[in-house]
């Protein structure tokens, strides 16, 4: 069975720290789909990312960045130079391929960043 | 400004009421699914909509009544709702062949 495991209840950071996301995940699927989303204080997830497990490629948007790891199961995100508009909390999310879009979500990651 | 949109925003109903949710995108997806979040926890998949059609029910009780009328709405109705159904309900919706779900920002529901 799949799991996503958020270890990070809750993070706080002053504004510009960078701050980093974990997330392990646990699959026996070969094909599956990582993602993060976004939840703002507003309740809209918002979607971030998604990766396939066939590319490990790391992947930089902006102040956002993305580690995927296949022989540690984790797909870690970084916040760099954080912003107050980066609070909100974080989903790490897997999909298996033969899941459908069925979304197995990590506990979630509450952040902080004060001013 | 989210794609999905979700009306109410938030309701408050009593356990012999019925009420019902509705969520409307128009980016022509064809899969809508409805999620229930408690504080403070990640949401739960309650149906999932293909076509127009349920294909997945989470074992949700049937107090909970889905409804698909066409491919850009899905109605939530309730019914003797009990006070843990107090929640956010999310609505979803994804493109044919891709992962990603959009979702909307929620009704939040207060059953007294």
């Amino acid at each position: 069975a799949q799991k996503v495991t958020q270890a990070q209840t809750e993070i706080s950071v002053v504004e510009k720290e960078d701050v980093t996301l974990d997330c392990v995940y646990e699959t026996r699927d070969t094909t599956y789909y990582l993602f993060w989303y976004k939840q703002p204080p507003s309740g809209e997830l918002v979607f971030l990312i998604r990766r396939n497990s066939f590319d490990e490629q790391n992947e930089i948007s902006g102040r956002y960045s993305w580690n995927f790891q296949k022989s540690t199961s984790s797909f870690n995100f970084t916040i760099t130079a954080s912003q107050v508009v980066d609070s909100a909390v974080y989903f790490c999310a897997l999909s298996e391929d033969n899941a459908g879009n069925m979304l197995t979500f990590g506990g979630g990651t509450r952040l902080m960043v004060k001013p | 400004d989210t794609e999905v949109t979700q009306t109410p925003k938030h309701l408050v109903m009593g356990m012999t009421n019925k009420k019902s949710l509705k969520c409307e995108q128009h980016m022509g997806h064809r899969a809508m699914y409805w999620y229930k979040q408690k504080a403070k926890k990640p949401p739960e998949l309650m149906f999932v909509y293909s076509y127009e059609k349920l294909s997945i029910n989470e074992s949700v009780p049937s107090r909970f009544s889905p409804e698909c009328p066409n491919s850009s709405l899905l109605n939530l109705h309730l019914h003797a709702l009990q006070p843990e159904d107090s929640a956010l309900y999310l609505c979803a919706s994804s493109q044919e062949g891709y992962r990603e779900l959009f979702f909307g920002e929620g009704s939040r529901l207060t059953v007294l």
